[in-house]
Formats: structure tokens, C-alpha cells, sequence
């Protein structure tokens, strides 16, 4: 596609039960983000693929987060167990090498 | 990590009027972006400035970078409705990882 796709784009979830995300990225970028953006607050960021390095997962807030990359494309972050605190949109953006990062329209996650 | 904070949090302005948004680093900067985010959707790349002095227009969007002082600036001339939203400063360490600032959410009234 043109841009960088995320599903669901809204996602309501109880207490508990396990929710993935993905992210179809742009076509050729060999990075993806994944950021989360709670009310009033900045973007957190999570974890980092680059080509087939392993994924910087310096940002994941507990053991309950992971994320993967197939194959260089599709990204699918999971958590498990959610929680209230959880709720948050979650962004995935891309990079083709640059510094320049194409955001995703996001997924908005709501814990209850 | 590096931190940047972003000022004002809010800011309503009457359209036609200009406004700025500043952004301040921690840390060195290697490269500053701006981008605006309308409620409920992703990310819309601004701009991005790399040297110190650097200066960069998007119709009436203008961003500046001033190096030395860690910090970089946004300006809008004569605003109007569709400039309302948030704007994020972000900044990129030496390892491509963005970190980004709180956000200016920007209100333009009729």
C-alpha cells in the first residue's frame, strides 16, 4: 500500500484476555516502530526492528508485551493479560533508512 | 533517553492570528521533526531540520533549529481552522530511535 496500515483501528478489550495488533508497513522500509500514546501524554516508545537485527526492546513496559517482525514486513504486538493502564492508541511507523518516520493511523486500544 | 519538552501544553488562537510552539532537548539534537496529529489518527510528517540555523516552510508553517540551544521552534502565520490539532516535536538520538515531546494541542477559533 501507499502508507503504512494498522488493524484494528479501535479495539476494546475486557481485563485479562490477550490482544495483537498489527502493522502492515511500506512497502522496501527496513524499520518499524511501535510507540504508545496514553491520554495527555507523549509518544512512549516500545521496540524497534531493523532488517534482521534483533529488535531493540529497550521501551516494553513488562513481560506482557512482545512484539514480531515475519519476514522483514508485518509486525503483530501482543499483550498479554491486559490491563486498564493498557488503554492507549498504539502507532507503528516505518523508515526506508532516514531518519523520516511514516506513522501508521493507529490502533486505540481500550482496557475494561 | 532524551528528553524534550514542548511549550505551551494548549494554546487557543483566533484564526488569522500567528502562533509558536517551542520545543526544547535534553540533549544534542541530530535531527528535530515536527508533526501534527489530529484527534483519533496517526501522525502527519511536518518537518525535519538537521543544522543548527536550519529554517523550513510548509505554506504557513515555518521551523526553525537552534542548534546550540537544543531547541527548535514552530510557527504558524496567520492560522486557520485546519491547523488546529496537536503538534510533536521529536528528536532523533544516534540510533534512529525517535524520542518525543508531550505535545501542543492547538484550538483555532472563528
Amino acid at each position: 500500500g501507499a502508507g503504512v496500515s494498522q488493524s484494528p483501528s479501535n479495539k476494546v478489550t475486557e481485563k485479562g484476555k490477550d490482544v495483537e495488533l498489527r502493522c502492515d508497513p511500506i512497502s522496501g522500509h527496513t524499520a518499524l516502530y511501535w510507540y504508545r500514546q496514553s491520554l495527555g501524554q507523549g509518544l512512549e516508545f516500545l521496540i524497534y526492528f531493523q532488517g534482521n537485527s534483533a529488535p531493540d526492546k529497550s521501551g516494553l513496559p513488562s513481560d506482557r508485551f512482545s512484539a514480531e517482525r515475519t519476514g522483514g514486513s508485518v509486525s503483530t504486538l501482543t499483550i498479554q493479560r491486559t490491563q486498564q493502564e493498557d488503554s492507549a492508541v498504539y502507532l507503528c511507523a516505518t523508515s526506508g533508512g532516514s531518519y523520516e518516520q511514516y506513522f501508521g493511523p493507529g490502533t486505540r486500544l481500550t482496557v475494561t | 533517553s532524551q528528553e524534550l519538552e514542548q511549550s505551551p501544553q494548549s494554546l487557543i488562537v483566533q484564526e488569522g492570528k500567528n502562533l509558536t510552539i517551542n520545543c526544547t532537548s535534553s540533549k544534542t539534537l541530530y535531527g528535530l521533526y515536527w508533526y501534527k496529529q489530529k484527534y483519533g489518527e496517526g501522525l502527519i510528517f511536518l518537518m525535519m531540520l538537521q543544522k543548527g540555523g536550519e529554517e523550513k516552510s510548509h505554506e504557513k508553517i515555518t521551523a526553525k533549529l537552534d542548534e546550540k540551544k537544543q531547541q527548535s521552534s514552530l510557527h504558524i502565520t496567520a492560522s486557520q481552522p485546519s491547523h488546529a490539532g496537536i503538534y510533536l516535536c521529536g528528536a532523533a538520538s544516534n540510533d534512529y530511535k525517535l524520542s518525543f515531546g508531550a505535545g501542543t494541542t492547538v484550538t483555532v477559533r472563528a
